[in-house]
């Protein structure tokens, strides 16, 4: 079966760039999402399509995908963005990431 | 405004059966496909089920086929998940979530979950 790859954990202080990546053999010839999931919440969509926002998401927010890995960057980060963000794709069912703990400090 | 709301969810025991009913509104039900997905305590996003927007075809992960059924009523605005023969490693929060209409399977809104616990 299909898997992705999430780092557990990244750290990042207020105002720098977070990197998240997301890791599927051949990745990058499908499309890839991004939700973050704040603690007691349900998840967002922050990032679809690679790298398009839905309405409503900060442009703080983008994404790339291409070859194995997919990117969730999150410039400027703030301390409202510290959260658990999972990568999301298709392999004839729906597949998550194991999520990514997004800690600013 | 777009609204999911999940219930059903509770106390069972291994072996036993639960149905969860997801209540949608604020958009045409019936032009989307839905879907189930469970977070057990402290753990990360596991897709469950899907079905198309006029119920004619399903998915399950294999973890699940052949406990779970999904369904839905179209008339009455409601997605339902039967789970039979649930096990301890059932216990999650299940929620309901909507996907996009187009060529991929982003899912744009989410209820706010049940939690379904298996448990003597």
């Amino acid at each position: 079966s299909y898997e992705l790859t999430q780092p557990p954990s990244v750290s990042v202080s207020p105002g720098q760039t977070a990197s998240i990546t997301c890791s599927g053999d051949k990745l990058g010839d499908q499309y890839a999402c991004w939700y973050q999931q704040k603690p007691g919440q349900s998840p967002v969509l922050v990032i679809y399509q690679d790298n398009k926002r839905p309405s409503g998401i900060p442009e703080r927010f983008s994404g790339s995908n291409s070859g194995n890995t997919a990117t969730l960057t999150i410039s400027g980060t703030q301390a409202m963005d510290e959260a658990d963000y999972y990568c999301q794709a298709w392999d004839s069912v729906v597949v998550f990431g194991g999520g990514t703990k997004l800690t600013v400090l | 405004e777009v609204q999911l709301v999940e219930s059903g969810g509770g106390l069972v025991q291994p072996g036993g059966s639960l149905r969860l009913s997801c209540a949608a509104s604020g958009f045409t039900f019936s032009l989307y496909w839905m879907h189930w997905v469970r977070q057990a305590p402290g753990k990360g996003l596991v897709w469950v089920s899907r079905i198309k927007s006029d119920g004619s075809s399903t998915n399950y992960a294999d973890s699940v086929q052949g406990r779970f059924t999904i369904s839905r009523d179209n008339a009455k605005n409601t997605l339902f998940l039967q789970m039979n023969s649930l096990r301890a490693e059932d216990t999650a929060v299940y929620y309901c979530a909507r996907e996009t209409v187009g060529v991929t399977t982003e899912l744009d809104y989410w209820g706010q979950g049940t939690l379904v616990t298996a448990s003597s």
